[in-house]
């Protein structure tokens, strides 16, 4: 069966510094890869998704990038964080256009 | 992808049967109807798909009618345990899937 692994599962940072959120999926070949944010008591924001390794599209220009070194990697990262990029971060994997998408147990970031 | 507009909220009490309309009025004849349900802190979970008419599974049924311009998601007999955030979702004709608000259902005891 297919899993998601997301880490770390909290994180609190200082304004300024790096960041790097690790997605991993087991038991699927070529997934679409996302990644997505939630602000405190809203919606999902979609910030990046991967239709293969190194292929990313970017839906919100900001201060945030996101990598595709394997299959079945997705890495979010950033140079210098922003007290708007605290939030609930959430991974998300599916196969095709019409399938489920499921999530990750998602990465709570505080940044202060 | 198609617009879809829902409740902000909805109230309920245990054992009542919950019904959640979406609006999608420019739905693509190769659109899916999609929902998820959302706990705090954890990431959504699909709950059911349907393309028209009605879908039921374990947990909910989906009803659409012949426009497909709306759907409803039914929940019967809630519990407390269903509180949490129901997002509609039509597509995918794209690679990207994007969730808005969605509607926050309360149960009450």
């Amino acid at each position: 069966s297919q899993t998601i692994h997301q880490w770390p599962a909290t994180l609190v940072q200082p304004v300024g510094s790096p960041l790097s959120l690790e997605c991993t999926v087991e038991g699927t070949s070529n997934p679409n890869l996302y990644w997505y944010r939630q602000a405190a008591g809203r919606g999902l924001q979609l910030l990046f998704y991967s239709v293969g390794i190194g292929q990313i599209s970017s839906e919100v220009p900001q201060n945030l990038s996101a990598s595709r070194p394997q299959d079945r990697q997705f890495i979010l990262s950033s140079k210098k964080l922003l007290l708007s990029d605290s939030g609930f971060y959430l991974c998300a994997w599916r196969l095709g256009l019409t399938d489920t998408q499921y999530f990750g147990p998602g990465t709570r970031l505080t940044v202060l | 992808l198609a617009k879809t507009t829902q409740p902000i909220s909805m109230d309920s009490y245990e054992g009542q049967e919950v019904n959640i309309t979406c609006s999608h009025n420019n739905i693509a004849t190769n659109d899916y109807i999609t929902w998820y349900q959302q706990f705090p802190s954890q990431g959504p979970r699909f709950i059911i798909q349907g393309y028209k008419t009605k879908v039921t599974n374990e947990v909910a049924s989906l009803f659409i009618p012949a426009d497909r311009k709306s759907s409803t998601l039914s929940l019967p007999r809630v519990s407390l345990s269903d509180t949490a955030v129901y997002y509609c979702l039509v597509g995918p004709n794209d690679y990207k899937l994007s969730f808005g608000a969605g509607t926050t259902v309360t149960v009450r005891a």
